[in-house]
C-alpha cells in the first residue's frame, strides 16, 4: 500500500516550452501532496505544498506564477514547470501523506522525474 | 523555520565496521525524525523513523537515537555491507499547518568490501 507514482519518469524539452508532470497516489487518498527539486549532489528542498482544492503554498523563492501546481482531486497534483529555461533542468520528486495512517506523518515518495531543458 | 543539518558529508567505512550520521535541528516543536536512503536516480526510502516520545529505535542492523533536550538525533548502522552505499537524509517535521519534512544536506556512505 501507499503508492505514488510520477509521470513522466524523465522528460528533455527546449528552453521556453512548458513541461507538465503528474504525481499520482495509487492506492490512498492524499489531500496533501509536496513538490521537491533535486539538483545533483545536493539535498531535496521543498517548493510547495500542494492542498486538494484550494491554492497551493509555496516555499520562500519558489515562483508561484513560473511553477504552477493544480490538485484537482484526491488522488492528483500536476505541477506545470512554464517557460522552462536550462536552470530549470533538475531531478523533481512528489510526496504524499495518507492522513488515514497511524503513521500519518510518513511521506511516500514518487519515482521521480528528470527534466533537463536545452 | 526549521533547519536540520547533517554531518558528516561523507563517510567511508569498511564493510563490517560501523556508521554513525548525526543531524540537529532548530525547531523544538519537531515531533517527527525520518532517515532516508537515497541511491542515484532514484526516490528517497524511508529506512527508520523516531517520534519525540521516544528516545531510541532499533530495526535490525539499524537504530536511530534522539536526544530532545539537545536537539539532536543520530543514525547508527552496524555490520555495513556494500549495498548500504548510498546517500543518507535525515529529516525532521517542521511546525506549519501541513507538517512539513525538511531535510539535512545529506551524508554519502561509502562501504568498501
Amino acid at each position: 500500500g501507499a503508492v505514488v507514482s510520477q509521470h513522466p519518469s524523465w522528460v528533455i524539452c527546449k528552453s521556453g516550452t512548458s513541461v507538465k508532470i503528474e504525481c499520482r497516489s495509487l492506492d490512498f487518498q492524499a489531500t496533501t501532496m509536496f513538490w521537491y527539486r533535486q539538483f545533483p549532489k545536493q539535498s531535496l528542498m521543498l517548493m510547495a505544498t500542494s492542498n486538494e482544492g484550494s491554492k497551493a503554498t509555496y516555499e520562500q523563492g519558489v515562483e508561484k506564477d513560473k511553477f504552477l501546481i493544480n490538485h484537482a482531486s484526491l488522488t492528483l497534483s500536476t505541477l506545470t514547470v512554464t517557460s522552462a529555461h536550462p536552470e530549470d533542468s533538475s531531478f523533481y520528486i512528489c510526496s504524499a501523506r495518507d492522513f488515514a495512517l497511524s503513521s500519518y506523518n510518513e511521506q511516500f515518495f514518487g519515482p521521480g522525474t528528470r527534466l533537463t531543458v536545452l | 523555520g526549521e533547519n536540520v543539518e547533517q554531518h558528516p558529508s561523507t563517510l567511508s567505512v569498511q564493510e563490517g565496521d560501523s556508521a554513525v550520521i548525526k543531524c540537529t535541528y532548530s525547531d523544538s516543536a519537531s515531533n517527527y525524525f525520518p532517515w532516508y536512503k537515497q541511491e542515484l536516480g532514484k526516490r528517497p526510502q524511508l529506512i527508520i523513523d523516531i517520534r519525540s516520545n521516544v528516545g531510541e529505535k532499533k530495526d535490525q542492523r539499524i537504530a536511530v537515537t534522539l536526544n530532545k533536550t539537545a536537539k539532536h538525533f543520530s543514525l547508527h548502522i552496524t555490520e555495513t555491507q556494500p549495498e548500504d552505499s548510498a546517500v543518507y537524509f535525515c529529516a525532521a517535521f517542521g511546525t506549519g499547518g501541513y507538517n512539513k519534512l525538511i531535510f539535512g544536506a545529506g551524508t554519502r556512505l561509502a562501504v568498501h568490501p
